[in-house]
């Protein structure tokens, strides 16, 4: 089983719809929880942390389910910039990295 | 801050050849991390270093990959005879903490590796 996993789209939406990812993970002793986006070509960017109690940035609301060892990303009016890949990224005593999630958003 | 930077960007080598990866993490940053990339795979930890000690190899694939941080400013990565499939994304990053902190990592640009 993959430390991390996360299904792999692509997911085609269009604008101004919102739209949601998951990611489970295997490590129960994982003590911190990110969203990274990779454009094509290009490397990870941090996009945000993702805290126990849920948080929001925007128009980005991450969620973590420790009981369950689960993350989600919604993304509300999504725009055409948008278009990525996602990155669920677990660490404990390192960074493991799921192989992403990739969002079309069409005009 | 200039950010993480890799060099070269791209490199095309013949198999058996050695491959040398440059990292040059941002100042300050005590962590500095190897990951590979693939389709297949996706982003894979090689090796990483806290205050240029190795801490973590066990990424790295076979004996023909060495890593090295002779100093907090400077890390290699060398393939020693290099094989196709080797060909591959490598990204250096670094991190101001711990690696399971709340900072996040900062990557370079990657470094497009294809042996042929």
């Amino acid at each position: 089983r993959k430390e991390v996993e996360q299904d792999p789209g692509p997911f085609n939406v269009p604008e101004g719809a919102t739209v949601a990812f998951n990611c489970t993970y295997s490590n129960s002793a994982s003590q911190s929880f990110f969203w990274y986006r990779q454009d094509c070509r290009k490397e990870p960017k941090l996009l945000m942390s993702v805290y126990s109690s849920g948080n929001e940035d925007g128009r980005f609301t991450a969620q973590l389910n420790r009981a369950s060892q689960y993350i989600s990303l919604l993304i509300r009016d999504s725009k055409l910039s948008d278009s990525a890949t996602y990155l669920c990224v677990v660490g404990f005593q390192k960074l493991v990295f799921g192989t992403g999630t990739r969002l079309l958003v069409s005009p | 801050d200039a950010g993480v930077i890799q060099s070269p960007r791209h490199e095309v080598t013949e198999m058996g050849q050695e491959v040398t990866l440059r990292c040059k993490p941002i100042s300050g940053h005590d962590y500095l991390f190897w990951y590979r990339q693939t389709m297949m795979r996706g982003l894979e930890l090689l090796i990483y270093f806290n205050n240029n000690v190795p801490i973590d190899d066990s990424g790295m694939p076979e004996d023909r990959f060495s890593a090295k941080m002779p100093n907090a400013s400077f890390s290699t990565l060398k393939i020693q005879p290099s094989e196709p499939r080797d060909s591959a994304v490598y990204f250096c990053a670094s991190s101001l903490a711990g690696t399971g902190s709340g900072s996040g990592y900062t990557f370079g640009s990657g470094t497009r590796l294809t042996v042929v």
